[in-house]
């Protein structure tokens, strides 16, 4: 079956634009995560959504939103971008989050400039 | 705050080789454990989990409570496992959030 699929893959932004990222989760999995990925900082957590409502979130600011549909299908937007928040941004879905395996999409890679 | 550890960046090794990756741990409970891999080019994914005590590609990982450890052992490594290793656990007790480790690159050189 289809893994995670994340659009766009590479996207370029300047300072204070807004940035909607997507993914859509491999199908039957409820749950699906948010991470940030950069060199200094490595993996962060930003949220996890679950029948459209978000469980769980990291500590970022509150430019940084997420929503999830019926389909499970999840967006992120960052507003008001800064450089900092150039970074990988991997999504994940789960089946069976008790067995702690999470499916990682590519990932959308975000240049801020 | 739950912490994950991982004190080296840069593990360099030769086939045939015992591997040790490192993975130190801070937790309040008892924690569940697991090691994502990512080799060149592909997505991150999970390697192996503590609680299913198995053996993947090789690789083992033992929780040690008293050393708050859950190093992933091999003992002889093969150039196909060389990827970025990650050491992960809840963030809270409950939590549908993963912490990461910084990583360690393990190269294998032939």
């Amino acid at each position: 079956k289809a893994g995670v699929t994340q659009t766009p893959r590479y996207l370029i932004k300047t300072r204070g634009q807004q940035v909607t990222l997507s993914c859509s989760p491999i199908s039957g999995h409820r749950s699906v995560s948010w991470y940030q990925q950069t060199p200094g900082q490595g993996l962060q957590f930003l949220f996890e959504y679950f029948s459209e409502t978000q469980r769980n979130k990291g500590n970022f600011p509150g430019r940084f939103s997420g929503r999830q549909f019926s389909n499970s299908r999840s967006e992120m937007n960052v507003s008001t971008l800064e450089l900092g928040d150039s970074a990988l941004y991997l999504c994940a879905s789960s089946l069976n989050w008790r067995a702690g395996e999470l499916f990682f999409g590519e990932g959308s890679r975000l240049t801020v400039l | 705050a739950q912490r994950v550890t991982q004190p080296e960046k840069l593990l360099s090794v030769f086939k045939g080789a015992p591997v040790e990756l490192k993975c130190n741990y801070s937790y309040s409970g008892s924690p569940e454990l697991f090691w994502y891999v990512q080799y060149s080019r592909q997505r991150l994914q999970l390697l192996l989990r503590h609680i299913s005590r198995e053996s993947i590609k090789g690789f083992t990982a033992d929780l040690n409570k008293g050393e708050t450890s859950f190093h992933l052992k091999k003992p002889f490594a093969q150039e196909e496992d060389s990827a970025m290793y990650y050491c992960a656990l809840p963030m809270d007790t409950g939590r549908r959030a993963l912490t990461f480790g910084s990583g360690t690159r393990l190269q294998v050189q032939p």
